[in-house]
Formats: C-alpha cells, sequence, structure tokens
C-alpha cells in the first residue's frame, strides 16, 4: 500500500543526545515536510524539501537538521541545541503542481520525550 | 506570516447533531486544506478546497476566498468523529502550509 511510514513509534532520549527519526514515502510525492505539534497546539513546520538535495527552514528550525539524498526519504535529526525537544513529530508529503502544494497527506508520528 | 484563526476552539456535542467549524485567514491563499485528528495522533486530510464547495458523506466543507474564510460542516455526528479539525492554507508565494490551532470535538454518545 502507499504511504509514509515514521520511525520509530515513540523514543526516549537523555539530555544531551542527537537523535534521527526516520520517514519514508512510497507515493513519488515531490515534497516533504516536518512538523512538530506540541499538546493541545497546532502544527509548527520545522523544515520541508521539494527536490532531492534541497530544503529549506520553517519556522523552528533552529536546533534540528534533515537531509534529503532520496526522492522517498526525508530523515529529521533533533540535536542537543534543541531547548525543548519533547514533543510529537510528524512527516508529510504531497505532490507539486509548479509551486502550489497538492493534498498533504501525513505519517503516523513520532512521539519523542527527553528524560 | 498570515494568520489562521480556528472557532470555536473547543465543541461538545450529542451524537446525531450538526455542526459548523470555522476558518479564518489573513490574506489571500493559494489553497486550503481540512484535516482531522483521531485521539492517537494520526492526521487525516478531508478536503482539498481552495475554494468552492464540496461534499463526501456527512461532510461538506465550502471556502469563499474573496472573503477569506472556510467552513466545515459535519451533519448527524457520531461518536468517531470526535477529535481535533485543523484548516492549513498555502500563501500565494506558495511552498508550505500553515496550519490553525485546530477545533476540538467530542461527540457524546
Amino acid at each position: 500500500d502507499g504511504g509514509i511510514t515514521q520511525s520509530p513509534k515513540y523514543l526516549f532520549r537523555k539530555e544531551g543526545q542527537n537523535v534521527t527519526l526516520s520517514c519514508e514515502q512510497n507515493l513519488n510525492h515531490d515534497a516533504m515536510y516536518w512538523y512538530r505539534q506540541d499538546p493541545g497546539q497546532g502544527l509548527r513546520l520545522i523544515y520541508y524539501s521539494q527536490i532531492v538535495n534541497d530544503f529549506q527552514k520553517g519556522d523552528i528550525a533552529e536546533g534540528y537538521s534533515v537531509s534529503r539524498e532520496k526522492k522517498e526519504s526525508f530523515p529529521l535529526t533533533v540535536t542537543s541545541a534543541q531547548k525543548n525537544p519533547t514533543a510529537f513529530y510528524l512527516c508529510a508529503s504531497s505532490y507539486l503542481a509548479g509551486v502550489l502544494t497538492g493534498e498533504l497527506f501525513f505519517g503516523e508520528g513520532s512521539r519523542l520525550t527527553v528524560l | 506570516g498570515i494568520q489562521v484563526e480556528q472557532s470555536p476552539p473547543d465543541l461538545i456535542l450529542q451524537e446525531g447533531a450538526n455542526s459548523t467549524l470555522r476558518c479564518n485567514f489573513s490574506d489571500s491563499v493559494n489553497n486550503l486544506q481540512w484535516f482531522h485528528q483521531n485521539p492517537w495522533g494520526q492526521l487525516i486530510n478531508l478536503f482539498y478546497i481552495p475554494s468552492g464547495t464540496k461534499q463526501n458523506g456527512r461532510l461538506s466543507a465550502t471556502t469563499v476566498a474573496t472573503e477569506r474564510y472556510s467552513l466545515l460542516y459535519i451533519s448527524s455526528s457520531q461518536t468517531t468523529d470526535s477529535g481535533v479539525y485543523f484548516c492549513a492554507v498555502e500563501e500565494t508565494s506558495g511552498s508550505r502550509l500553515t496550519f490553525g490551532e485546530g477545533t476540538q470535538l467530542t461527540v457524546n454518545p
């Protein structure tokens, strides 16, 4: 089945450690996105990528890094520089029509807890 | 950047009731999408609706782009409709969606 796979679903990290969240899609979508959601709040954009080997910062990129070496994959690294990393992280993808974003599809999310 | 406001923030209904959720946005947009987040966190795309009206079963949505708002109608609500409903808009500069804070809907049996 086509879709977006995020792993792990749950992750615990000690302060000072980097952690990488995986996101893979087999929808042949051009664009991929990482969002952060805190309890009771909306989604905030961390990074997005419209093409392989290129990506742009979103609204809250500090303390995060990404790569886009393959069309299907867009991993997110939460670095030790992120001051409050405990959150729910959602990966999404969409097709592009020129610069316009198509329907956005989401993975099931990864819950990161810093101990 | 563009501002997206959703109302009401919380809504409690009895099963079978109808409801209307609103999304206001502060600038012109290329498109608008509605999502439902279930209690386990999964987000499902309900509508891609830059303008006009669409219907999908008991749900329908209308976007009036010139007046900068969209409405999501839920008829004959069911307990499985519970969750958070988000709207998201894409500014005319393109490339990304901005989300509202959501409407928390609870449907009681």
